[in-house]
């Protein structure tokens, strides 16, 4: 069974860093692109991040450009997400998914997503 | 970037009714265009991919059609438990998601 669980969101002041963990299992991770999806509350879906299987391909949303550096660790089943210089609106849920195919593929799995929250 | 947009923004329809959703993409994004459902408080769930192929495990009450700009999401039959916001989103260049469609039921 896939499962995606992510971890390390909390309360951050504006400005300040933060790490996102994703552990995957139940499939083979280095075969698939992995993917960060984010939920502001009461809002619809923004993509953040995505990144292919051997890290070749990395995209990021316009919004975090520059700030959020995606990465993932194959020999740990781990994905990750960097975030720096947060703000106000980078307040959301987290969602980890997985890519169906490639890195351009749609998503068929997804965490049940770690809180971010950005006040001080 | 491609902008996506949905029609309605919500819905109330009745256990039965055929319910039909459209989204709209502001280039040509050929066939590739998924749709996601989530309901409250869960993580958004996959239906259909590439426009038109239904996800394994999803029932056949769903429904997608179109290429291009112009994309189709049918529910034939609505049932309870399809209460949720539907979204599309396309992934021809990057990935974007449309706003989202609440069903309810009437």
């Amino acid at each position: 069974e896939v499962q995606l669980v992510e971890s390390g969101g909390g309360l951050v002041q504006p400005g300040r860093s933060l790490r996102l963990s994703c552990a995957a299992s139940g499939f083979t991770f280095d075969d698939y692109a992995m993917h960060w999806v984010r939920q502001a509350p009461g809002k619809g879906l923004e993509w953040v991040s995505g990144i292919s299987w051997n890290s070749g391909s990395i995209g990021y949303a316009d919004s975090v450009k520059g700030r959020f550096t995606i990465s993932r660790d194959n020999a740990k089943n781990s994905l990750y997400l960097q975030m720096n210089s947060l703000r106000a609106e980078d307040t959301a849920l987290y969602y980890c998914a997985k890519g169906r195919r490639g890195y351009v593929s749609p998503f068929d799995y997804w965490g049940q997503g770690t809180l971010v929250t950005v006040s001080s | 970037d491609i902008q996506m947009t949905q029609s309605p923004s919500s819905l109330s329809a009745s256990v039965g009714d055929r319910v039909t959703i459209t989204c709209q993409a502001s280039q040509d994004i050929s066939n590739y265009l998924n749709w996601y459902q989530q309901k409250p408080g869960k993580a958004p769930k996959l239906l259909i991919y590439d426009a038109s192929n239904l996800e394994t495990g999803v029932p056949s009450r769903f429904s997608g059609s179109g290429s291009g700009t112009d994309f189709t999401f049918t529910i034939s039959s609505l049932q309870p438990e399809d209460i949720a916001t539907y979204y599309c989103q396309q992934y021809d260049n990057l990935f974007t998601f449309g706003p989202g469609t609440k069903v309810d039921i009437k």
